[in-house]
């Protein structure tokens, strides 16, 4: 089975421009993540999904940042206007019930840097 | 206090060493605990669940101290593919679906 794939692995952009992040959980996960990951700051919860629902943003740095998963196939994290300081790895995760297992099962990033 | 709290090393070891990294949570609710690895540059991965009454796999030993916070991972007899960055991860509420939190990490290198 294929795993979590993310698009695009890498991106270049300026100051101000609109960033979209795409990410295709496993199938049958009922949950997806999206987490950020610095140096400083470690890796950080986003937001996450279940069943397409978005369950907790808390994690979303503002109203910069938007998510949406408008099927069980599809998520996206968008930034716009982008910052210098939105330069991170954005990793999607998906799961079957977190809680019991503890395993979620990453992408492997998309690696983003802003000038 | 940050809800998981992990040295962030780095830890350099010699072939064959024995090494362990301690972590700390907030929350004495948290029911759940995990480590993960993190090689370079890679998404993290499952490297095993944390039982109250501590696990074991292979050269990998995992324990939990509630009364303290704390959990812990040991490494034995640590190999060169052993280099990498070890997450602590908790699930902070006992209820299905919350997210895991993670720590920042710890970083081992194993030297020959």
């Amino acid at each position: 089975d294929a795993g979590v794939i993310q698009s695009p692995r890498h991106e270049v952009t300026e100051m101000g421009q609109e960033v979209t992040l795409r990410c295709k959980p496993i199938s049958g996960h009922d949950y997806l993540f999206w987490y950020r990951q610095t140096m400083m700051r470690g890796l950080e919860l986003l937001i996450y999904f279940n069943n397409n629902v978005p369950i907790d943003d808390s994690g979303m740095p503002e109203d910069r940042f938007s998510a949406k998963m408008p099927n069980a196939s599809f998520s996206t994290l968008k930034i716009q206007p982008s910052e210098p300081r939105d330069s991170a790895v954005y990793f999607c995760a998906s799961s079957y019930g977190t809680a019991n297992t503890g395993e979620l099962f990453f992408g492997e990033g998309s690696r983003l840097t802003v000038l | 206090r940050k809800e998981v709290e992990q040295d962030p090393g780095p830890f350099n070891v010699p072939e064959g060493a024995t090494v362990a990294f301690n972590c700390t949570y907030s929350n004495s609710a948290s029911q759940s605990f995990f480590w993960y690895r993190q090689d370079c540059r890679k998404e993290p991965k499952l490297l095993m669940s944390v039982y109250s009454s501590g696990n074991e796999d292979g050269r990998f030993t995992a324990q939990l101290n509630r009364a303290s916070q704390y959990i812990s991972l040991l490494i034995r007899d640590s190999k060169l593919s052993d280099s990498a960055t070890y997450l602590c991860v908790v699930i902070p509420a006992p209820k299905a679906g919350t997210a895991l939190i993670f720590g920042k990490g710890t970083t081992l290198s194993v030297s020959s």
